[in-house]
């Protein structure tokens, strides 16, 4: 079983604090993406990583960086952490064999607060 | 531009059956996802179509048209378990992308 998980479940943190959001999958998968999941607006797609060391900005990458020094290892860093980054976080992660047809794995999500 | 429509909230009863749709508008179409998403949990694969047609699993049957833009989820013999989000999303050719809906509250009452 593909196995996702994240540093944190629950984070509050303050208004220009540094955070780090961890992730680490356990099947080897080439791809690795980070959402944020808001209410009403679904999934939205931050940054997302197709092999080390690369990274691709998503649709609301503003606020947010990303790292992936490890193939199981992607971390998004907000540099200064604001109001409006109070959110539930999604890791996913995803192989490129045909077989597994792009299929994303979550991780359990982190809810953050900042406050 | 992209863009994925679905219906915020649907109740069905349980046992009975229920169809959640889903319409896209996306350039270069390569495939389907439906995920389930249960309050406080992560998102969970369900099923993926390529190909114009109903493929069933279970209880759960996913239909795809291409041409129409049109995908729906249905789920028969509803548990109450089944009370959660249903997520559809597209992936793109060419590209490592997923665009997701922004799902589907189903609610299953006794």
């Amino acid at each position: 079983d593909v196995k996702v998980t994240q540093s944190s479940r629950y984070l509050v943190k303050r208004t220009g604090e540094k955070v780090f959001l961890e992730c680490v999958q356990d099947m080897d998968h080439e791809n690795m993406f980070w959402y944020r999941q808001d209410p009403g607006l679904g999934l939205r797609l931050i940054y997302f990583s197709y092999d080390v060391k690369m990274k691709e900005k998503g649709d609301i990458p503003e606020g947010y960086s990303v790292s992936r020094e490890k193939k199981e290892r992607f971390s998004l860093i907000l540099e200064s952490a604001s109001t409006n980054q109070t959110s539930m976080y999604l890791c996913a992660s995803s192989s490129r064999e045909l077989a597994e047809q792009e299929t994303q794995y979550f991780g359990p999500g982190t809810r953050l607060l900042v406050l | 531009g992209q863009n994925i429509d679905q219906p915020t909230e649907m109740t069905a009863t349980e046992g009975a059956i229920v169809q959640i749709n889903c319409t896209y508008q996306t350039s270069g179409f390569n495939g389907l996802f439906w995920y389930q998403q249960h309050a406080g949990e992560a998102p969970t694969f369900l099923s993926y179509n390529v190909l114009d047609g109903l493929e069933e699993k279970g209880r759960f049957s996913s239909f795809l048209s291409r041409s129409k833009g049109y995908s729906y989820l249905l789920l028969k013999e509803l548990q109450m378990k089944d009370s959660a989000s249903y997520l559809c999303a597209v992936t793109n050719t060419g590209g490592f992308k997923t665009i997701f809906g922004a799902g589907t509250r189903l609610f299953v009452k006794a």
